[in-house]
């Protein structure tokens, strides 16, 4: 079963608008990460932020960490076409025996 | 710097033959991670490589399988194919064991079983 689900499965805004995807997970975890995936080709890393974080920026990427709920959130400000992907968050789980284990995606897409 | 790079792009097979697939690490890297995507679903995590031995493997069955070289590429190999195994085959690998940081993929290898 995924560790991670993302919420929405699919998103459709207009440029210039903010897109908020959303990821919940099972188990504790040492961090998250979210990935970016375009037309059905490798994964991009995007950022992480690990589990003492709460909150982390990255250009127009804001990612948020709830531990306590277990879930986390990405946030794309002033989006464009270009961002147009499917996005994933995957997690680390905090003994180091696992690999990256990866939800399900939210499909973004902007509309230009 | 070359990124993750897997071999071949697009295969096409005819149910119940084997194939191979390739991946060669980033240079440095010696955890290779194996994941299979079904068309327009999430990655399924398939063997996880470190240091030329296996690390971990998913809920696949046993004629998936695969190796790490001393050069720390690695090869996934699959039997007696079906029609649910077609899906991106994608590798990657990170500089780390144990805490897992980031992974860098490569482009996948896009499989049909016919």
């Amino acid at each position: 079963s995924q560790q991670g689900e993302e919420d929405p499965q699919a998103l459709s805004i207009q440029e210039g608008e903010n897109a908020t995807m959303n990821c919940s997970y099972k188990t504790s975890i040492n961090n998250l990460q979210w990935y970016r995936q375009n037309s059905g080709r490798g994964l991009v890393h995007l950022i992480l932020i690990r589990s003492n974080e709460r909150e982390k920026h990255s250009g127009r990427l804001r990612v948020t960490l709830d531990t306590s709920k277990k879930s986390s959130s990405l946030l794309i400000t002033a989006s464009r076409a270009a961002d147009t992907a499917s996005y994933f968050c995957a997690t680390a789980m905090d003994t180091g025996r696992r690999a990256l284990t990866f939800g399900s995606g939210t499909r973004l897409q902007v509309q230009p | 710097e070359a990124g993750v790079t897997q071999s071949p792009t697009h295969l096409i097979k005819t149910r119940g033959q084997q194939v191979t697939l390739r991946c060669s690490p980033i240079s440095g890297h010696t955890s290779v991670y194996w994941y299979q995507q079904a068309l327009g679903l999430g990655l399924q995590f398939l063997l996880w490589y470190d240091e030329g031995e296996e690390r971990n493997r998913g809920n696949f069955p046993p004629r998936f399988s695969g190796r790490q070289f001393p050069n720390y590429s690695s090869e996934l190999n699959v039997n007696a194919l079906e029609l649910e195994d077609s899906a991106l085959y994608l590798c990657a690998s990170s500089s780390r064991t144990g805490l897992v940081t980031e992974a860098f993929f490569g482009q996948g290898t896009r499989l049909t079983v016919v």
